[in-house]
């Protein structure tokens, strides 16, 4: 089991430019999550999707923020356009039922 | 809010002393897990106690839960420099079919 696979690893970005972060998660699980992680505000739940389906984006910050998760083994996170507050770690994370998670190793955005 | 706070927000010790993380919350909870989460890295789930359980054990992690005081502790007894990361509480509400929400963490350093 290869788990959670994120990427880019990091993605250094001028503001106005759009970003696509991408997710694979763990086979067989039927949820998925994004989180955004700051020093300031910690990890912050964006969007999660219950087998493909979009069940609570009210954590997505505007509407310059888009996910997507066309099938079961992939999801997108996009940033459109990108600006320098958007700067953050951005975890995926997949499960079997909704916990416990399992996290992929996270995108460093930085825009600039 | 049902997020999990911990307490201290940073921890250093000796290695070979035990380390006691505490997490407080709001409301009633269906279950409460800690995650452990190195540098560069995802969160790596450690342990899960659910509302009806008081302590459970794991090798050298010990977790305790107190619903009538809406707290819990990680003890990590003979630290060692590798348990050095950051530790996150998080929450699953009553119903049981709510994403995590998790706290900003305490950072722990074991120095061997």
């Amino acid at each position: 089991d290869a788990g959670v696979i994120q990427s880019p690893r990091h993605e250094v970005t001028e503001m106005g430019q759009e970003v696509t972060l991408r997710c694979k998660p763990i086979s067989g699980h039927d949820y998925l999550f994004w989180y955004r992680q700051t020093m300031m505000r910690g990890l912050e739940l964006l969007i999660y999707f219950n087998n493909n389906v979009p069940i609570d984006d009210s954590g997505m910050p505007e509407d310059r923020f888009s996910a997507k998760m066309p099938n079961a083994s992939f999801s997108t996170l996009k940033i459109q356009p990108s600006e320098p507050r958007d700067s953050a770690v951005y975890f995926c994370a997949s499960s079997l039922d909704v916990s416990p998670l399992h996290f992929g190793n996270g995108t460093r955005l930085t825009v600039t | 809010s049902q997020q999990g706070e911990e307490d201290p927000q940073a921890l250093s010790i000796q290695e070979g002393e035990n380390a006691t993380m505490n997490c407080s919350y709001k409301t009633s909870i269906n279950n409460l897990q800690w995650y452990r989460q190195n540098s560069g890295r995802g969160l790596v789930h450690l342990i899960l106690i659910r509302s009806n359980e008081r302590e459970k054990h794991s090798g050298r992690l010990r977790v305790t839960l107190d619903t009538s005081k809406k707290s819990s502790s990680l003890l990590i007894t003979a630290s060692r420099a590798a348990d050095t990361a950051s530790y996150f509480c998080a929450t699953v509400s009553l119903s049981g079919n709510t994403p995590l929400v998790f706290g900003k963490g305490t950072r722990l350093s074991v120095i061997a």
